[in-house]
């Protein structure tokens, strides 16, 4: 049974500062690996999908890695905003379902 | 209306009580999920339909029962449900059943009383 775990489970950090948010997955068997972001309580909107063939994908100031061999991939969030405060989730898509982690759940102070 | 909707957005309802969530998507897709958020845990699978027949249900409970009457519209009704089914409900949608996209919606707070 696939199992993801993200670390950390909480960060806060400075304006402007850049971090790495980090997700690791137990089957490296995946589809693809996707990052969503959430606002309390809200729904999921998609930041970035990585498909199991990708190393990467970029979109503006988000970049995100995939390590399937290892079973691992990062979100890289350059030059953090306050408005980039919420919870990032990170799922793996297997072959017959999409299994999510906890989240990292990102305070950026001005 | 663009994306994935979902009504009501707040829902309160007792243990003895009937009702339904209402998902609907304007993507054009053929495949919707309905979803499962309690409090520290991870999103939870609960039912896939792909051209609106089911195609998956994780060893949900039969007092959550959805319906799928076309690719635009999914619905998770609700009876006798217990306290600890309190949870925000997310529907999504993808192209298709797969490796695809999915696309969520806004989700309902769901309050058992």
């Amino acid at each position: 049974k696939q199992e993801v775990t993200q670390i950390p489970a909480a960060l806060s950090v400075p304006e402007g500062e850049n971090l790495v948010l980090n997700c690791s997955f137990t089957d490296s068997a995946i589809y693809n690996l996707q990052w969503f972001r959430q606002d309390p309580g809200k729904g999921l909107t998609s930041l970035l999908l990585i498909q199991s063939s990708q190393r990467e994908q970029t979109s503006g100031r988000l970049n995100a890695s995939l390590d399937k061999s290892s079973g691992r991939s990062t979100l890289y969030i350059a030059a953090s905003q306050p408005g980039d405060s919420a919870t990032y989730l990170c799922a793996v898509r297997g072959y017959s379902t999409l299994t999510f982690g906890k989240g990292t759940m990102l305070l950026v102070s001005p | 209306e663009t994306g994935v909707t979902q009504t009501p957005r707040h829902l309160v309802m007792g243990m003895t009580n009937k009702k339904s969530l209402k998902c609907e998507q304007h993507l054009g897709h053929n495949a919707m999920y309905w979803y499962k958020q309690s409090a520290k845990k991870p999103l939870e699978l609960m039912f896939v339909y792909s051209l609106e027949e089911r195609v998956e249900n994780n060893s949900v409970p039969s007092r959550f029962s959805p319906e799928c009457p076309n690719s635009s519209h999914l619905f998770l009704h609700l009876h006798t449900l217990q306290p600890e089914d309190s949870a925000l409900y997310l529907c999504a949608s993808s192209q298709e059943e797969g490796s695809y996209e999915q696309y969520f919606g806004p989700g309902t707070r769901l309050t058992v009383t």
